[in-house]
């Protein structure tokens, strides 16, 4: 079946503009995680959600990051004013239910100039 | 703060031997245990699961996982220079989000 799937898999985008991740999960996975990896660097969990509802934002950065769920499937990360060090790939994951193994997209490289 | 550990490497093994992947933990009522591994430039990939004490084992893989130590590790049987990539250890609680480890980088020499 499907995996999940990201976009785009590259955006490049200008200091200061506002940039929007999908994420689309396997279908019937209620559980959906966003992870931030720089260059070189482990994974860094931002927010996860159960169903629509993000019960745990605490890895949000800063205030710039949010992040929605609509219909128990696709989600959007937005940054708003990106900043350099925003610049990483934005890994997105799903799994049948919190306790069990999570399926990683491709990621979305974002270079923020 | 919840911690996961592992060495950083890299770890170099010659082609055909085991490789031994460690990792160890500081939250006591972790309940699952995964090993990831990440080639360079791509995703993270589900290797093994293991969620009781003991060994597991899928194909050339063995994952063991001690409680009482805090201690889970991954053996590589038989590696190939494909097993070359980072290896990512990674925990999860009750209620809680999944930790990450660093990753360790292992490297199988032909």
């Amino acid at each position: 079946g499907a995996g999940v799937s990201q976009s785009p898999s590259n955006k490049v985008t200008e200091k200061g503009k506002d940039v929007e991740l999908r994420c689309d999960p396997i279908s019937g996975h209620t559980a959906l995680y966003w992870y931030r990896q720089s260059l070189g660097q482990g994974l860094e969990f931002l927010i996860y959600f159960q169903g629509n509802s993000a019960p745990d934002k605490s890895g949000l950065p800063s205030d710039r990051f949010s992040a929605e769920r609509t219909g128990g499937s696709v989600s959007t990360l937005t940054i708003q004013r990106t900043q350099q060090e925003d610049s990483a790939v934005y890994l997105c994951a799903s799994s049948e239910e919190t306790k069990s193994e999570q399926f990683f997209g491709p990621g979305t490289r974002l270079t923020v100039l | 703060q919840k911690e996961v550990e592992q060495n950083s490497g890299p770890l170099s093994v010659p082609e055909g031997a085991i490789a031994s992947l460690n990792c160890t933990y500081s939250d006591r009522v972790s309940q699952s245990f995964f090993w990831y591994r990440q080639y360079s430039g791509k995703s993270p990939e589900l290797i093994m699961s293991i969620y009781s004490n003991g060994d597991k084992e899928d194909g050339r893989f063995t994952a063991q996982l001690n409680k009482a130590s805090q201690y889970v590790s991954l053996l590589i049987r038989d590696s190939q220079p494909s097993d070359s990539a980072t290896y990512l250890c990674a925990v999860k609680g009750y209620g809680q989000n999944f930790v990450f480890g660093p990753g360790t980088r292992l490297s199988v020499l032909p």
